[in-house]
């Protein structure tokens, strides 16, 4: 399973871009890139899957470079809504074996 | 119907009751997934199962015990927990295609 790497936190204001970024140097051929959001006492929530370059939806967007050795996060002008877990996981498409690294704490300000 | 839910919303047992996790989902989804999570840590997986089969223990103790009764339903059957599982408790399903996992509120779980 591709070991994935997150900063533990970031701080952010109302209204900017945020862009988070997740290491994972061993991905493999089939291995998909999947962005999941989590509240306090809730479950994750699905936000955004890619395989290659760019995805975007109306929440986020999805940047992964040719080698996909990493993979960022973009959340366009974001709100105190925003404040959440961020978790970056990578697997195939099968019934995976999904393991969450430790996520990014994002605390968005006023 | 794109939601897994998850019953009881809140629980609280002693370490010699036992009692019932309940999760549903009806979306056709073939796995689902229970995983715990502790305070400010991420989720750990502790079983997977896909097409009604457990295809995945994470090594977890044997007062934790699974079933699935059909493709809809999954249950956690619990006795005889220690005051260091409580934990909230979180169910997922998915399909075999991409899309990732849908999960459900989850159970907290308090053991005294």
């Amino acid at each position: 399973l591709a070991k994935t790497t997150q900063p533990i936190s970031m701080d952010s204001y109302e209204g900017q871009e945020v862009n988070i970024t997740c290491s994972h140097n061993n991905i493999a051929t089939n291995d998909y890139i999947t962005w999941y959001q989590q509240f306090p006492s809730q479950g994750p929530r699905f936000i955004i899957q890619g395989y290659k370059t760019k995805v975007t939806n109306e929440v986020a967007s999805l940047f992964i470079p040719a080698d996909r050795k990493s993979s960022t996060l973009s959340l366009p002008r974001v709100s105190l809504s925003d404040t959440a877990v961020y978790y970056c996981l990578v697997g195939d498409s099968g019934f995976q074996k999904l393991v969450f690294g430790t996520g990014t704490r994002l605390l968005v300000s006023p | 119907d794109t939601e897994v839910t998850q019953t009881p919303k809140h629980l609280v047992m002693g370490m010699t009751n036992k009692k019932s996790l309940k999760c549903e989902q009806h979306m056709g989804h073939r796995a689902m997934y229970w995983y715990k999570q502790k305070a400010k840590k991420p989720p750990e997986l502790m079983f997977v199962y896909s097409y009604e089969k457990l295809s995945i223990n994470e090594s977890v103790p044997s007062r934790f015990s699974p079933e699935c009764p059909n493709s809809s339903l999954l249950n956690l059957h619990l006795h005889a927990l220690q005051p260091e599982d409580s934990a909230l408790y979180l169910c997922a399903s998915s399909q075999t295609t991409l899309g990732g996992y849908t999960f459900g509120s989850g159970t907290r779980l308090t053991v005294v």
